[in-house]
């Protein structure tokens, strides 16, 4: 079963505009991490928060974690259409369980 | 670039057939993962090997699936007999194996079993 759950399931905006795309997840976490799928392509790994981690950016990502929520968003900032695609997260799990688990993801639309 | 290479990129096959599907993990990483994406479940995890030692493979109907890695350059993963409820794409990625490793995704090869 999916650990970590995607909000919202699809989004557009205009290009310029800000995405933001939520996660939650249900079980204790070692980190968890932002990926993304361009359609018919494998996935691209964006940015990896530790649990010890409040907030991490990377050129126009923010990501956020709150582990007393165990919820996690991730931001991004001036969206350009090559943004368009779908976004997971995924977690890995305390020290010692060593696989990623993936949420069903959040396709991004982005207009020019 | 290192990247991780899947073959085929495409497969059709008819139902009861033998599928493999090929993976060669980037150089120097030592964990191998296998994925199932699908519209209704998502990404599913398969196996996991790490030094080529299979650790999860609790995700795989074990009855039909099976995956291997015959040295650290290939990883396989087979369906004998295939049915139609296979048909998705099947990713393979590899890591450096450490606990805050990012993985890096192959291009997927989608399978259709008719």
């Amino acid at each position: 079963s999916q650990q970590g759950e995607e909000d919202p399931q699809a989004l557009s905006i205009q290009e310029g505009e800000n995405a933001t795309m939520n996660c939650s997840y249900k079980t204790s976490i070692n980190n968890l991490q932002w990926y993304r799928q361009n359609s018919g392509r494998g996935l691209v790994h964006l940015i990896l928060i530790r649990s010890n981690e409040r907030e991490k950016h990377s050129g126009r990502l923010r990501v956020t974690l709150d582990t007393s929520k165990k919820s996690s968003s991730l931001l991004i900032t001036a969206s350009r259409a090559a943004d368009t695609a779908s976004y997971f997260c995924a977690t890995r799990g305390p020290p010692g369980y060593s696989t990623l688990t993936f949420g069903k993801g959040t396709m991004l639309l982005v207009s020019p | 670039d290192a990247r991780v290479t899947q073959t085929p990129r495409h497969k059709v096959t008819e139902m009861g057939q033998e599928v493999t599907m090929r993976c060669q993990p980037i150089l120097g990483h030592n964990t191998v993962f296998w994925y199932r994406q699908t519209m209704m479940q998502g990404l599913e995890l398969l196996a996991y090997f790490r030094n080529r030692a299979p650790l999860d493979d609790s995700g795989m109907p074990k009855d039909r699936f099976s995956a291997e890695m015959p040295d650290a350059t290939l990883a396989t993963l087979k369906i004998q007999p295939s049915e139609p409820r296979d048909s998705a794409v099947y990713f393979c990625a590899s890591g450096p194996g450490q606990a805050d490793e990012k993985l890096f995704f192959g291009s997927g090869t989608q399978l259709s079993v008719l």
